[in-house]
């Protein structure tokens, strides 16, 4: 079982302003980083998926990034919109097991 | 529409019921899973099926039976359960490469399960 920690909890913005969350994992034995994004009353959505050290992905104005030799990944909304109100989910994999973290809940004031 | 279905949406059964939960994926993948996400907690990973072959199956009680009929559909039949198994049971699908490592998971909308 990997001990899989995000941070903060919960986090409330304003519309307009950037935030970041952080997903910290043991870095031994990885083979891939996934974030989700799940919004109420819907199904978790993937985000990103992120296998290399060093590894950026960006879709729109949510990008991610990864640290595998610290065990570590960020995720970074730029401008956050009242509709990126959510909670966003890391989780490690091995093979077929995934570790998910608790989550970060995002709420963006109007 | 994340082309995972799950049914029933909501279900409320008594300890000594038997019943049953159903996941199909239009999707094409090859790997199913059922995850429990109880409150406060993470989703925790229950069971996990390759080309129709179990691989994992994270030190769940037996009153928890899995069925992988075909790799598009994923049962959970479910007997005699206890309160604090109420919980939302998710099912997801990914494809699994040749070297059994898996790509993103689509979820389902999840069953909303109480035992009464």
């Amino acid at each position: 079982i990997l001990n899989v920690e995000q941070s903060p909890q919960s986090l409330h913005v304003q519309e307009g302003d950037s935030t970041n969350f952080t997903c910290s994992f043991p870095s031994s034995n990885f083979y891939a980083l996934h974030w989700y994004r799940w919004e109420t009353a819907k199904s978790p959505e993937a985000l990103f998926v992120m296998t290399l050290n060093g590894d950026e992905k960006k879709k729109g104005r949510i990008s991610a990034t990864l640290n595998t030799k610290e065990g570590y990944s960020y995720l970074y909304i730029k401008g956050s919109q009242p509709e990126d109100s959510a909670t966003y989910l890391c989780a490690p994999n091995t093979g077929n097991q995934f570790y998910f973290g608790t989550g970060t809940s995002l709420t963006v004031i109007p | 529409e994340t082309g995972v279905t799950q049914t029933p949406r909501h279900l409320v059964m008594g300890m000594t019921n038997k019943k049953s939960l159903k996941c199909e994926q239009h999707l094409g993948h090859n790997a199913m899973y059922w995850y429990k996400q109880s409150a406060k907690k993470p989703l925790e990973l229950m069971f996990v099926y390759n080309f129709k072959e179990q691989t994992e199956n994270n030190s769940v009680p037996s009153r928890f039976s899995p069925e992988c009929p075909n790799s598009s559909h994923l049962f959970l039949h479910l007997h005699t359960l206890q309160p604090e198994d109420s919980a939302l049971y998710l099912c997801a699908s990914s494809q699994v490469s040749a070297a059994r490592l898996s790509y993103e998971q689509y979820f389902g909308p999840g069953t909303r399960l109480t035992v009464t």
